[in-house]
């Protein structure tokens, strides 16, 4: 019944490790993102994918990598696990694009990544 | 740049009152403002989406105003209770390819 759903919850892992974390989406939105969440609870984008057209905020490192196999799944894979990757991950979708439409985001609940 | 500010970080308030949450943004030129909940290491619940063209938007004991000119979106809480404790976070979206900006959120305490 769940609306997005992120896996694992929690995902602990040595640096220079490669990991992913999972997520799926069941309300039929168009458009999905990779949220990061910071020490100072600080949400920033990292990844839209819209109609298979993937938007990157130029400032996320290109060891972080996100792959749509469907319009309902948006995984993220990343490589070479840093200490400064440690944070919270939130994937969202929303119909429209950035939400403009009637019902914004919805959120997964977080994957908490501690790299050590 | 877009700029959201959550003003109070942290608020602590007694069962039963009713209080106000504050959000300003630099850039009034928005399409909507989405207000979250974020309980303790768990995900965003959506609250409230107003368009740019509303005013104000009202869920059960919740209220959101958007005044665009001013910058500002406050979110009303009737009659608080524990329940409500919670980090509450505004998003702002500037249109285009511009990225949703969010707050940083206050954390809010309603004592039994």
């Amino acid at each position: 019944d769940t609306a997005v759903s992120q896996t694992p919850k929690y995902l602990v892992t040595q640096m220079g490790n490669d990991k992913s974390i999972k997520c799926e989406q069941n309300l039929g939105h168009d458009t999905m993102y990779w949220y990061k969440q910071d020490s100072k609870k600080f949400l920033k984008i990292m990844f839209s994918y819209n109609n298979k057209e993937l938007i990157i905020n130029e400032t996320v490192p290109n060891r972080f990598s996100p792959k749509s196999p469907d319009k309902a799944h948006l995984n993220l894979h990343i490589n070479s696990l840093e200490l400064g990757d440690s944070a919270v991950y939130f994937c969202a979708s929303s119909q429209d694009l950035w939400g403009v439409g009637d019902y914004g985001y919805t959120f997964g609940s977080g994957t908490r990544l501690t790299v050590v | 740049k877009q700029e959201v500010t959550q003003i109070p970080a942290a608020l602590s308030v007694p069962e039963g009152e009713n209080l106000v949450l504050n959000c300003s943004f630099t850039d009034s030129a928005i399409y909507n403002l989405q207000w979250f909940r974020q309980d303790p290491g768990k995900g965003l619940t959506s609250l409230l989406l107003i368009q740019s063209s509303q005013r104000e938007q009202t869920s059960g004991r919740l209220n959101a105003s958007l005044d665009k000119s001013s910058g500002r979106s406050t979110l009303y809480i009737a009659a608080s209770q524990p329940g409500d404790s919670a980090t509450y976070l505004c998003a702002a979206y500037s249109g285009g390819y511009q990225k949703v900006t969010f707050g940083t959120g206050t954390k809010l305490q309603v004592i039994p």
